[in-house]
């Protein structure tokens, strides 16, 4: 069986800091690991994707995300927050690229 | 060019009552996902499409669940017998092929009172 684990229900950074947002799994296969964003009132979006290639992975708005094999852990990260960064983002694992198994989510905030 | 498109945005229903949600993929997607995202919660698979066909529903819940995707397109998620548990927003994902991106709709936020 896979899982994964947010670890934070709630995140908050000023303006400018760097964000991390932490993510454990679990998986019996080499996993596939994602991270989405989803904003009030909009569908999720995919950050980026970890399929086996590089570890580091590059995603959208400047986002990145480590796969570490030997903590089990992908987590997401930011050099510098902008407002416009705050929203819930799940984390997410698939043992291919179809069913995916979603975190229970982190709430980003941003204050100025 | 057009999103997945989920309708109703709303539904409300009461105990009992029979319920259909319905998803529009992105067209030329071969693939199609249903999601459940009870309150403060992340995401949960129901049932995934390729074409035609169920290739995996292990994550319906129980016999009052369906979906169905009779042409390959449109696909129509199926609540029998509403429970106020089933009160959740139900997301519908394409994506062109399994091993693509799965874009997402806003979803349907269904109530059962």
């Amino acid at each position: 069986a896979q899982s994964v684990t947010q670890l934070g229900s709630h995140v908050s950074v000023s303006e400018g800091a760097l964000v991390l947002l932490r993510c454990n799994y679990s998986s019996s296969v080499p996993p596939y690991l994602f991270w989405y964003v989803q904003y009030p009132n909009q569908g999720l979006q995919l950050l980026l994707k970890y399929t086996s290639a590089a570890t580091l992975v590059k995603g959208i708005n400047g986002f990145e995300a480590e796969f570490k094999k030997s903590e089990t852990s992908f987590h997401l990260t930011k050099p510098s927050a902008h407002m416009s960064d705050a929203a819930e983002y799940f984390c997410a694992v698939s043992s291919n690229t179809d069913k995916l198994i979603f975190g229970t989510g982190t709430r980003l905030q941003v204050f100025p | 060019g057009a999103g997945v498109s989920q309708t109703p945005s709303n539904k409300v229903t009461e105990k009992g009552k029979y319920v259909e949600l319905r998803c529009d993929p992105i067209s030329g997607h071969t693939a199609l996902y249903w999601y459940r995202q009870s309150l403060g919660q992340g995401p949960e698979f129901l049932i995934y499409f390729q074409g035609t066909g169920a290739a995996d529903d292990s994550g319906l819940p129980n016999d009052r669940f369906f979906a169905v995707r009779p042409e390959g397109s449109v696909s129509t998620l199926k609540i029998q017998r509403t429970e106020r548990g089933d009160s959740a927003v139900y997301l519908c994902a394409s994506s062109l092929t399994r091993e693509d991106e799965q874009f997402f709709g806003p979803g349907t936020r269904l109530t059962v009172l």
